[in-house]
Formats: C-alpha cells, sequence, structure tokens
C-alpha cells in the first residue's frame, strides 16, 4: 500500500512571504494530522483532522497558519506570512481505526 | 497535561554495545505507548508499540516494557549495529483520544 505522500520536501522562503504544503494520506484513513517539527524537539501536533472536519486546532497558530481537507482526503497546510521561528519540519500523518499512525517524509521549511 | 520525557542525547555508543534511552510518561489512565525512529533523511517509522502495562513490545532486536508502576517505557537493545543510528522518539496515546505525543527525540550515533 502506498504510504502518507507530502510535497514539497524542502522549502525555502523569505520571511513576511507565504507558502503552502500538501498532503495525501494512506487511502482510507479518515484522520488526518499536521504536526510542526522543530530542530532538536519532538513533534508537536498542529490540526487535527477527521474526514473533512477539524477535531483539534488549539495548536494551530490561526493568525498565521490555516489548514484545509475539503474533500475528506488530501490537505493543505498554509502559512501567511511566514516568521523566521516557522522553520521547521511539517509532517502530515494519518492513522488507522486500530490506532496505527502512519507519517509521511516531511517538508522542510527554512524561513530566512 | 500528557507528557513524555526522554533522556537527553546524544547518545554515542561503538557496534555490539548494550543500549538504553530512557522514557518516562504522565497521563491520565493507561496510555498506549510507542517508539518511533528517524533515520537520517526518512521520515517517522513505528519501531515499536505496548497498549497495557507488563507488556512488551519488540522489533528489530529492540524492546520496551510498559511499566506501569514506574511510568516508563525505556527503549533497549542488546547488541547495536552502525545501521541503528538514528533519532529516537518515544510517544503516547492517551485514552478516549487519538492523538500522539511526542518526546524531544534522542539521538543515537554507532561507531564501528
Amino acid at each position: 500500500e502506498a504510504g502518507v505522500a507530502q510535497s514539497p520536501r524542502y522549502k525555502i522562503i523569505e520571511k513576511r512571504q507565504s507558502v503552502a504544503f500538501w498532503c495525501n494520506p494512506i487511502s482510507g484513513h479518515a484522520t488526518l494530522y499536521w504536526y510542526q517539527q522543530i530542530l532538536g524537539q519532538g513533534p508537536k501536533l498542529l490540526i487535527q483532522f477527521q474526514n473533512n472536519g477539524v477535531v483539534d486546532d488549539s495548536q494551530l497558530p490561526k493568525d498565521r497558519f490555516s489548514a484545509e481537507r475539503l474533500k475528506g482526503v488530501d490537505s493543505t497546510l498554509k502559512i501567511q506570512p511566514a516568521k523566521l521561528e516557522d522553520s521547521a519540519v511539517y509532517l502530515c500523518a494519518s492513522s488507522t481505526l486500530t490506532g496505527l499512525w502512519y507519517f509521511g517524509p516531511g517538508t522542510r521549511l527554512t524561513v530566512t | 497535561g500528557d507528557s513524555v520525557t526522554q533522556m537527553e542525547g546524544p547518545v554515542t555508543l561503538s557496534e555490539e554495545a548494550f543500549l538504553t534511552i530512557n522514557c518516562t510518561y504522565t497521563a491520565t489512565g493507561y496510555p498506549s505507548l510507542f517508539w518511533y525512529v528517524q533515520y537520517p533523511g526518512e521520515g517517522l517509522q513505528l519501531l515499536l508499540k505496548a497498549t497495557k502495562a507488563d507488556d512488551k513490545g519488540s522489533n528489530k532486536g529492540f524492546e520496551a516494557t510498559y511499566r506501569k508502576e514506574t511510568t516508563s517505557f525505556h527503549l533497549e537493545k542488546g547488541s547495536v549495529q552502525v545501521s541503528d543510528s538514528a533519532v529516537y522518539f518515544c510517544a503516547l496515546s492517551a485514552l478516549q483520544t487519538d492523538k500522539l505525543i511526542f518526546g524531544t527525540g534522542t539521538r543515537l550515533q554507532v561507531f564501528p
């Protein structure tokens, strides 16, 4: 079975610019997550979707971050405007009903 | 709130040495516990899991036992290889939630 797909793999932008990341979860996985992994830290949950609805976005900086999963399949995460502290790897994951999480390769964002 | 604490790295070992990476957790009730591994340039991969007290998860020579009395889930391997060099993350998923909470990660470096 195909894994979680993410693109792009790398992105370099200047501060105050905008950027978008894309994720396609494993087919049939209803729950999708976006995590932020800052260098030297563990992944931190940003937002969780169940189908196309938001379950938890309490850790999402909503003044600059937004995410959507319109058809309950793939998802986009956007940052506008970016700050230096947004430099991180953005991980997408999807999960099964039996409590197994599968992670994509991540998008490494560098904000200069 | 729920949290995971891991020993700081890097952990530097010679090939065939014994490995222990400590992990303790704080959670309401009895969460499921996981170890994930992140090889250089790759995404997070599930290494092993345990879902209830005294369960032992094992995979690729790695083991971890769910210790309720000490709220711990230490990762062990009897004889490490150079190919085990990676970052290891301890994580939990609390009952009644479907979120993964990660520790900060421990980098393992194995030298020939």
